[in-house]
């Protein structure tokens, strides 16, 4: 099984400045690497997919980074709005998905 | 706009069975593989099962497999997850989500989500 782990497990950012997650694979994923938002008692929602590629209707100020084991998560000045939990999913052997970054207002 | 709608969930004893159902509108069901991913409480996302668009490839997590089957029925644009023989780690929101078209990927869309708790 291919292990995703994300670091860190909690990041406090202020709004308007820049959050990086990080995203681990135990063994290459390729690009076949997405991130999903989720927050408090709604579904995860797609925002990253190929590792890159913004999904529909995602704002440009997120974007997606690396290859292989290691990739990014960069949210360029935060909104109220995308204080919530990330997660990434690898999707190149099978289906497995990080633990979670809880991102938190500082 | 896609829509997901989960049903079925509820409280079951160990040992039991339950039928969760996923009703799609707003795309062409046909056309997609479809996945379920569970969430136990307070926990992270775990990948259950995969269903073809043509229901000629199923997969399923190796927690799950024996005990669930998935299906889909393309006439009534619906998925389905049968949960034979649960158990108390099988408590968890359940999501339907529709994936790629060629193969099974990443998930674009989601439903709301069913909460199924395994308890005596």
């Amino acid at each position: 099984e291919i292990v995703m782990t994300q670091s860190p497990a909690t990041l406090s950012v202020s709004p308007g400045e820049r959050a990086t997650l990080s995203c681990r694979a135990s063994q290459s994923v390729s690009s076949n690497l997405a991130w999903y938002q989720q927050k408090p008692g709604q579904a995860p929602r797609l925002l990253i997919y190929g590792a890159s590629t913004r999904a529909t209707g995602i704002p440009a100020r997120f974007s997606g980074s690396g290859s292989g084991t290691e990739f990014i998560l960069t949210i360029s000045s935060l909104q109220s709005e995308d204080f919530a939990v990330y997660y990434c999913q690898q999707y190149n052997y099978w289906y497995t998905f990080g633990q979670g970054t809880k991102l938190e207002i500082k | 706009q896609v829509q997901l709608v989960e049903s079925g969930g509820g409280l079951v004893k160990p040992g039991g069975s339950l039928r969760l159902s996923c009703a799609a509108s707003g795309f062409t069901f046909s056309d997609h593989y479809m996945t379920w991913v569970r969430q136990a409480p307070g926990k992270g996302l775990e990948w259950v099962s995969y269903i073809s668009s043509t229901s000629h490839s199923k997969q399923y997590a190796d927690s799950v497999k024996g005990r669930f089957t998935i299906s889909r029925d393309n006439a009534k644009d619906s998925l389905y997850l049968q949960m034979n023989s649960l158990r108390a780690e099988d408590t968890a929101v359940y999501y339907c989500a529709r994936d790629g078209r060629s193969s099974s990927t990443c998930y674009s869309d989601w439903g709301q989500g069913a909460l199924v708790t395994v308890s005596s």
